[in-house]
């Protein structure tokens, strides 16, 4: 299994401020996710984080908004740039191991709560 | 596109009991199926992961079981306890190695 550290667990901003979120994790990995979580919803995800190059996004979600880094096998960053209210949730941080990831299991952090206001 | 269903969307159950959730896919062509659970505010925690090749898997009081042919799984939790209130979400391998999920059984035990 993996531990992995997200931080900050929680955090109340002012809108149009930008937050950073860190997720570290206690061993390399090869794939690393971000999540969100709106709330009473399910999670989305947001992209893959790539080591060393940039992300790949889904649908809906953009690198202008949400920037990510991901300099090496155990450490990446999500940005949630220009806040406004609708960015409230829940963000997740996401792992699988470096063997076969399709049939490995996932592992979470504790998830990052962000309040816009 | 995989899509993930979870019935019943709440449960409330006097403490002892047993019971059943259900998950549900469209696309059966799957590696494996985890359940996870998550208390409010809170991040994931993996209860237990299903290979495609498995029919069934447990841990303590839970048991897990896979149909693939038929899209389906369920987690049974044996006498329920109010420690095991949480949502319960169920989870696939989509494109890209991420992860389609449900969207949850929030479950009450009543002590």
């Amino acid at each position: 299994s993996a531990v992995i550290s997200q931080k900050p667990s929680r955090d109340i901003c002012q809108r149009g401020t930008s937050l950073t979120i860190q997720c570290q994790v206690d061993s390399q990995v090869t794939m690393m996710f971000w999540y969100r979580q709106q709330p009473g919803q399910s999670l989305t995800l947001i992209a893959t984080a790539n080591q060393g190059s940039e992300a790949t996004y889904e649908s809906g979600f953009v690198i202008d908004k949400f920037p990510i880094s991901r300099p090496n096998l155990t450490f990446s960053t999500l940005t949630v740039s220009n806040m406004s209210p609708e960015d409230s949730s829940i963000y997740l941080c996401s792992v699988k191991g470096r063997k076969r990831p399709m049939n490995t299991e996932a592992f979470f952090g504790q998830g990052t709560r962000l309040t816009v206001v | 596109k995989q899509e993930v269903t979870q019935i019943p969307a709440a449960l409330s159950v006097p403490e002892g009991e047993n019971l059943v959730l259900n998950c549900s896919f469209t696309d059966s062509a799957i590696y494996n199926l985890q359940w996870f659970r998550q208390d409010p505010g809170k991040g994931l925690t993996s209860l237990l992961l299903i290979q495609s090749s498995q029919r069934e898997q447990t841990s303590g009081r839970l048991n897990a079981s896979l149909d693939k042919s038929s899209g389906r799984s369920t987690l049974y939790i044996a006498a329920s306890q109010p420690g095991d209130s949480a949502t319960y979400l169920c989870a696939v391998p989509a494109g890209r190695r991420a992860l389609t999920f449900g969207s949850g059984t929030r479950l009450q035990v009543q002590p």
